[in-house]
């Protein structure tokens, strides 16, 4: 058990739809990382937070949003949803950048 | 711009046999370098790591050496066994310290 937890661990939803996915970093981390896994594209770089602002952007698309609230917990926006959207969104944290990234269990996406 | 490049998969071996999946990176400068492994419906654990050139980060009979020269980060294991079947992930962080950039994963299987 890393000490990040996700939730929920799968979702199934509608092209067109909007969904959340959370992640609560390991205690006194303060950094969170959010990836994609999918098939064809493997595991991509999505967005990481530091203490509740945003530190570097990957290939995150627009369709998608992330935040970190005051009490370190990170949620990722998925809006507009399409079938190329089915994934695994894994969440990440560490101390600060330049650590080791502790991953959680990821949630699974399901886009129909 | 940072890129990693892992051997392609599926990789089989009997219990006991000698492991290398090779791995090879671009990047500016010397960055951190990691293999993560990923059991069967889990998230990514931390495997080993280096930081420096001909460093050898070591776990669980598993090993790597930072090898600057032919920017290698080949992974190692003397013996393996069934429990090892799993994907693993070698990984770069980037020179901002603000993500990792994962190679496309190789599939281990083990059969005793």
């Amino acid at each position: 058990d890393s000490g990040v937890t996700q939730t929920p661990k799968h979702l199934i939803t509608a092209t067109g739809q909007r969904v959340t996915l959370r992640c609560s970093p390991r205690s006194g981390d303060l950094s969170v990382y959010w990836y994609q896994q999918s098939l064809d594209q493997g595991l991509q770089f999505l967005i990481h937070y530091y203490n509740g602002e945003e530190r570097a952007k990957g290939n995150i698309l627009e369709r998608f949003s992330a935040q970190q609230f005051p009490d370190l917990h990170s949620e990722l926006n998925l809006s507009s949803l399409e079938l190329g959207d089915s994934a695994l969104y894994f969440c990440a944290s560490s101390v600060d950048s330049d650590n080791e990234q502790f991953f959680g269990p990821g949630t699974r996406l399901t886009v129909l | 711009g940072n890129s990693v490049t892992q051997m392609e998969g599926p990789v089989t071996l009997s219990e006991e046999a000698f492991l290398t999946i090779n791995c090879t990176y671009t990047a500016t400068g010397y960055p951190s370098l990691f293999w993560y492994v990923q059991y069967p419906g889990e998230g990514l654990q931390l495997l080993l790591k280096a930081t420096k050139a001909d460093d050898k980060g070591s776990n669980k009979g598993f090993e790597a050496t930072y090898r600057k020269e032919t920017t290698s980060f080949h992974l190692e294991k003397g013996s393996v066994q069934v429990s090892d079947s799993a994907v693993y992930f070698c990984a770069l962080l980037n020179q901002a310290g603000t993500a990792l950039i994962f190679g496309k994963g190789t599939t281990l299987s083990v059969s005793s």
